[in-house]
């Protein structure tokens, strides 16, 4: 079975120090894990995506996340938060079981402070 | 380049009145999804259909019925509406199932208040 955890539910950070938030994961398979963000009263973007190729997946807007087997995680990160990044982000796992269908994570809501 | 289109965007109901929401993609997908967003609860699948006139259970399915005559069209009925549906809906639609390998698209969601 699949699953998704999301270890912060609320990040606050100062505009241009870096973001990390934390996504762990659990799969039986070779996951295709992804990270969206959701700007309020919006839809959900795909921001990156990791499908068994590079560890490091680079995304739009500067962010990036690293796939760790090992530690079953793919936490997000940025070098430098602005202000534009503050939303709410999901962490999806889809391993072809759970009849097909994706795993969301809680969400993690980031703040950015001036 | 439209992508995925819900309506409507806002709705108030009675408890008991029934509504439909309807999604419309023009991307070709053969899947989609309809997806109920809650404060703190991430997206939580309702029903999903893997192609025209197909459609199958999700994680909460019950007090929602769906319909997929179309390819490009998803529509989520309340039959009955009740206050615990009030929510954030959104729909989706991808190239394979599940977003395996492949990205979901969302519409920009239909915010449902019942009272």
């Amino acid at each position: 079975a699949q699953s998704v955890t999301q270890l912060d539910s609320h990040v606050s950070v100062s505009e241009g120090t870096p973001v990390l938030l934390r996504c762990n994961y659990s799969s039986s398979y070779s996951p295709s894990l992804f990270w969206y963000v959701q700007h309020p009263n919006k839809g959900l973007q795909l921001l990156l995506k990791y499908t068994s190729a590079a560890t490091l997946v680079k995304g739009i807007n500067g962010f990036e996340a690293e796939f760790k087997k090992s530690e079953t995680s793919f936490h997000l990160t940025k070098p430098s938060a602005h202000m534009s990044d503050a939303a709410e982000y999901f962490c999806v796992v889809s391993d072809g079981t759970n009849a097909g269908k994706s795993t969301f994570g809680d969400g993690t809501t980031l703040t950015v402070k001036p | 380049n439209a992508g995925v289109t819900q309506t409507p965007k806002f709705r108030v109901l009675k408890t008991g009145q029934s509504m439909t929401l309807l999604c419309a993609q023009d991307m070709n997908h053969e899947y989609m999804y309809w997806y109920r967003q809650d404060p703190g609860m991430g997206l939580r699948l309702i029903h999903y259909s893997v192609g025209e006139g197909t459609t199958a259970k999700g994680e909460v399915p019950d007090g929602y019925n769906v319909s997929r005559l179309k390819k490009q069209n998803f529509l989520l009925g309340l039959e009955s509406a009740a206050p615990s549906q009030t929510s954030v809906y959104f729909c989706a639609s991808s190239y394979s199932l599940g977003g395996l390998n492949t990205e979901a698209f969302f519409g920009q969601g239909t915010r449902l208040t019942v009272v």
